[in-house]
């Protein structure tokens, strides 16, 4: 069964950083391309970031470039986010998200629960 | 970037409609589209992919269509688990960009 697993978040003020994980199981997740997106509190979905299997590719949405940094290990079947001086409107739940199985395309194939980052002083 | 319009941003319907939720792209993306589906607390759900290719799992009254520019989700017969909130997202280009959501609500 695939599993997904955030973990991270919490309570941050204006500046500061914070590193979110994302660990998986189930599959295999070297030769899948991975992503981040977020959804603010009452809000829709918003895509971060994306890095193919070999972290060849990566890419960011212009709202976050410079500031949020994708990675991935491989041996630790894991992808993490450091996101830097984070501001309020940051604040969302971040989901981590497989690329689906069968269609070679950008897109997400949604298994954990997100992890909330709140940003306030 | 590619921008993603859906309508009606809100629908009310009845257990057993047929409801259509339209996604429109301001440029061609040919059928470079999923949907995804979401329910309140919970993670979205991916629907649809390539426009009309039904998710492994997903039911049946589901189904999608469209290219170019102009897409749809048809839901056959309402159910009950079906009122949610639903979004579009193009697959072309980077960067990737959803729509607004359309929520689906009982009337």
């Amino acid at each position: 069964e695939v599993q997904v697993v955030e973990s991270g978040g919490g309570l941050v003020k204006p500046g500061e950083s914070l590193r979110l994980s994302c660990v998986t199981s189930g599959f295999t997740f070297r030769t899948y391309s991975m992503n981040w997106v977020r959804q603010a509190p009452g809000k829709g979905l918003e895509w971060l970031s994306s890095i193919n299997s070999r972290s060849s590719f990566i890419y960011y949405a212009d709202s976050v470039k410079g500031r949020f940094t994708i990675s991935r290990d491989n041996a630790k079947n894991s992808l993490y986010l450091q996101i830097n001086s984070l501001r309020a409107e940051d604040t969302a739940v971040y989901y981590c998200a497989r690329e689906g199985e069968y269609w070679e395309a950008p897109h997400f194939d949604f298994r954990g629960q997100g992890t909330l980052v709140t940003v306030s002083s | 970037d590619i921008q993603m319009t859906q309508s009606p941003s809100y629908v009310s319907a009845s257990i057993g409609d047929r409801v259509i939720i339209t996604c429109r792209a301001s440029q061609d993306i040919s059928t470079w589209l999923a949907w995804y589906q979401q329910k309140p607390g919970k993670a979205p759900k991916l629907l649809i992919y390539a426009a009309s290719t039904l998710q492994s799992g997903m039911p049946s009254r589901f189904s999608g269509s469209g290219s170019g520019t102009d897409f749809t989700l048809t839901i056959s017969s309402l159910q009950s688990e079906d009122f949610a909130t639903y979004y579009c997202q193009q697959a072309k280009t980077f960067p990737l960009t959803f729509g607004q959501g359309t929520r689906l609500e009982i009337k």
